[in-house]
């Protein structure tokens, strides 16, 4: 089946430092990727559309110089949360897109600033 | 614009018990309509969709676009049914889908 990683699965980092988190699709190939954020107890918030090779689109309310996404390849895009702060402490799920438009989720990065 | 939406952010029933999450939606286009399953500290999982008609896990969901609903349901509830349910929708020949706010489904034993 489809299996979508993420690294890394948690990590903690100082308010005013940069944190990039993975998003890789193990076994296909996927020109489309969302970033999600998930609040404790609440639904998935779309962040952005990755798409291969092109810019990302955001969804209105996400600052993209605060976000900052980049699919490089196929099977890989990367989210950047930049000069996190303690507001942005959250957990980021991402997903790929496969065949038939199914999209299949990563295992999500607890993201903790301090 | 698009919107789900689901009414119960807690249910819990009985062990054997029937159970029926709600959904409601929102769309004046032809939907596609999805229920998510997460299970503790498990990924985000499509448990059926409404193009498919299928059974899943004892789960059906029936489309009813005069009431533009798409209720999951089952009729003996197991504990392993513990988890977060999302009801998700998806414009015809879009990618992105639009998530209700969960409902987190108790099976008590």
């Amino acid at each position: 089946g489809a299996v979508v990683s993420q690294h890394p699965s948690w990590v903690i980092c100082k308010s005013g430092t940069s944190v990039k988190i993975e998003c890789r699709s193990l076994d296909f190939q996927a020109t489309t990727m969302f970033w999600y954020r998930q609040f404790p107890k609440q639904s998935l918030m779309l962040m952005a559309t990755s798409n291969e090779g092109s810019k990302a689109t955001y969804e209105q309310g996400v600052e993209k110089d605060k976000f900052l996404i980049n699919h490089a390849s196929l099977t890989l895009s990367t989210l950047t949360v930049t000069s996190a702060h303690p507001e942005d402490s959250s957990f980021y799920i991402c997903s790929a897109v496969g065949s038939s438009y199914e999209q299949y989720f990563g295992p999500g990065t607890r993201l903790t600033v301090t | 614009a698009q919107r789900v939406t689901q009414p119960e952010k807690l249910l819990s029933v009985f062990k054997g018990a029937p159970v029926e999450l709600k959904c409601n939606y929102s769309y004046s286009g032809s939907p596609e309509l999805f229920w998510y399953v997460q299970y503790s500290r498990q990924r985000l999982q499509l448990l059926l969709r409404h193009i498919s008609r299928e059974s899943i896990k004892g789960f059906t969901a029936d489309l009813n676009k005069g009431e533009t609903s798409f209720h999951l349901k089952k009729p003996f509830a197991q504990e392993e049914d513990s988890a977060m349910y999302y009801c998700a929708l998806r414009r015809k020949g879009a990618q992105k889908l639009v998530f209700g706010q969960g409902t987190r489904l108790t099976i008590n034993p």
